[in-house]
């Protein structure tokens, strides 16, 4: 079955230190990849992709992602954290094929907490 | 651009009613939207895609007579539950495709809860 894993529910950072959020797949082909993040009781904002070229990828508000294909992982980074970015964090698949477009396999979410 | 705007923020009814939720994208045409269930601190499960001017396409477990979707026009989606029960009480998100564009874009989401 394709599957998205995060393993951790919870991180936390001190302000100004970097942090990982980290992010496994389960999926047949070369699927898309993408880190969404969510504030309380708001929809999914969309903060960086992957679909094929460099492994590391840049995105909105600072955030980077690796893409690691040997291990299947794709792991949302920034350098400085700041307390703002403490929120839910889901990384996400999408199949291959144009019918597949936009349909996502969510992992089960990460809180990242930011303390100042 | 890709603005996806969803229609109640919050709904409380009682139990047996149906509510309506719709979501619409305001600057672009959607021929494809897909509405997703999210638990507390939990993740979002995909129940149905919804395809304008067709029947939706429903998830294994999805029961589309209770969770009727309706897809009329190029920016409107809506998503009726029927007979709302408390156990229906959940986060509701509705997303977008975007022609030429690879990821989604999500409303607001309807927090619904049945008493």
């Amino acid at each position: 079955a394709q599957s998205v894993a995060q393993p951790e529910d919870q991180v936390n950072v001190a302000e100004g230190n970097p942090l990982t959020v980290k992010c496994t797949y389960s999926v047949s082909g070369n699927p898309y990849l993408f880190w969404y993040v969510q504030y309380p009781n708001r929809g999914l904002q969309f903060l960086l992709k992957y679909i094929t070229g460099d492994n590391l990828v840049k995105g909105s508000y600072g955030f980077e992602a690796e893409f690691n294909k040997s291990q299947t992982s794709f792991h949302l980074k920034k350098p400085s954290a700041l307390v703002s970015d403490s929120a839910l964090y889901f990384c996400a698949v999408s199949l291959p094929g144009s019918s597949n477009t936009g349909k996502l396999i969510f992992g089960q979410g990460t809180t990242l907490q930011v303390k100042p | 651009g890709a603005v996806v705007s969803q229609h109640p923020s919050r709904v409380i009814c009682k139990s047996g009613t149906s509510v309506k939720i719709e979501c619409r994208s305001l600057d672009f045409q959607a021929t494809t939207m897909f509405w997703y269930r999210q638990f507390p601190k939990q993740s979002l499960m995909l129940m149905a895609t919804s395809n304008e001017g067709s029947k939706a396409t429903y998830e294994q477990g999805v029961e589309k007579d209770k969770f009727l979707i309706n897809h009329a026009s190029l920016t409107l989606s809506t998503l009726t539950v029927t007979s709302a029960h408390p156990e229906d009480s959940s986060f509701y998100i509705c997303s977008a495709r975007v022609r030429h564009r690879l990821e989604a874009f999500f409303g607001q989401g309807t927090r619904l809860t049945v008493v």
